[in-house]
């Protein structure tokens, strides 16, 4: 049972829409992380949430990007103006209760652009 | 040189081997090390977390870290059909980020 609870579990939309990635936790944690997956490839880290703030993004968490904790539970990703190559998993995790702790994965949204 | 290489394969066995996974990596910094195992449409499962060098044992899962080497290894013994998955490695350094650096998997196929 994971530990992140990921909707949808499948999102098609078509290019340059916006789309909305939700992550639930199960528990009450205080650090969260995107990461992505495109087929085939690795995964590869997006953006870290601490407390209500971002404390690290990679290159590819650009102004195309966004995350919120809009109501302190739910946790956003925020995709604007979608490209074909944003097709991918996108995967929302936490971490344990200090940033030393692994990450534990949710199931995954699997985005497909068209 | 990618910071951590992993074979794609397949790796396929026969049910009951005992599975020998690696990763090598070039970051000397590396401290922490994960193995995930991925089934097909779900997320990593954390299945081993270790720190700097030596053995950890979990069941039928053994991580081992040589650091001198820079490489890392995940054992399975008795493997099941049920362990056929795409198994990840990740490491991070103890300071600076602690964001993990993956590997791109191997997948296994442990056949009846």
């Amino acid at each position: 049972e994971p530990e992140v609870t990921q909707t949808p579990s499948h999102q098609v939309t078509q290019m340059g829409q916006e789309v909305i990635l939700r992550c639930v936790p199960i528990s009450n944690h205080l650090y969260f992380y995107w990461y992505r997956q495109i087929l085939g490839q690795k995964v590869e880290f997006l953006v870290s949430f601490y407390n209500n703030e971002i404390s690290e993004k990679s290159e590819i968490f650009d102004d195309q990007f966004s995350v919120e904790r809009p109501d302190g539970s739910n946790f956003t990703l925020k995709i604007r103006s979608t490209k074909l190559e944003d097709s991918a998993m996108y995967f929302c995790a936490r971490g344990g209760g200090t940033s030393n702790q692994p990450q534990h994965f949710g199931d995954g949204t699997r985005l497909s652009i068209l | 040189q990618k910071e951590v290489e992993q074979d794609p394969g397949p790796l396929s066995v026969p049910e009951g081997a005992i599975v020998s996974l690696n990763c090598t990596y070039s970051n000397s910094a590396f401290q922490y090390f994960m193995w995930y195992r991925q089934y097909s449409r779900k997320g990593p499962e954390l299945l081993m977390y270790t720190y700097s060098s030596g053995n950890k044992e979990d069941g039928r899962f053994t991580a081992q870290v040589d650091k001198s080497s820079k490489y890392i290894s995940l054992f399975i013994r008795d493997s099941q059909p049920s362990d056929s998955a795409t198994y990840l490695c990740a490491m991070r350094s103890s300071g600076g980020s602690y964001i993990p650096t993956f590997g791109r998997g191997t997948s296994l196929i442990v056949h009846p």
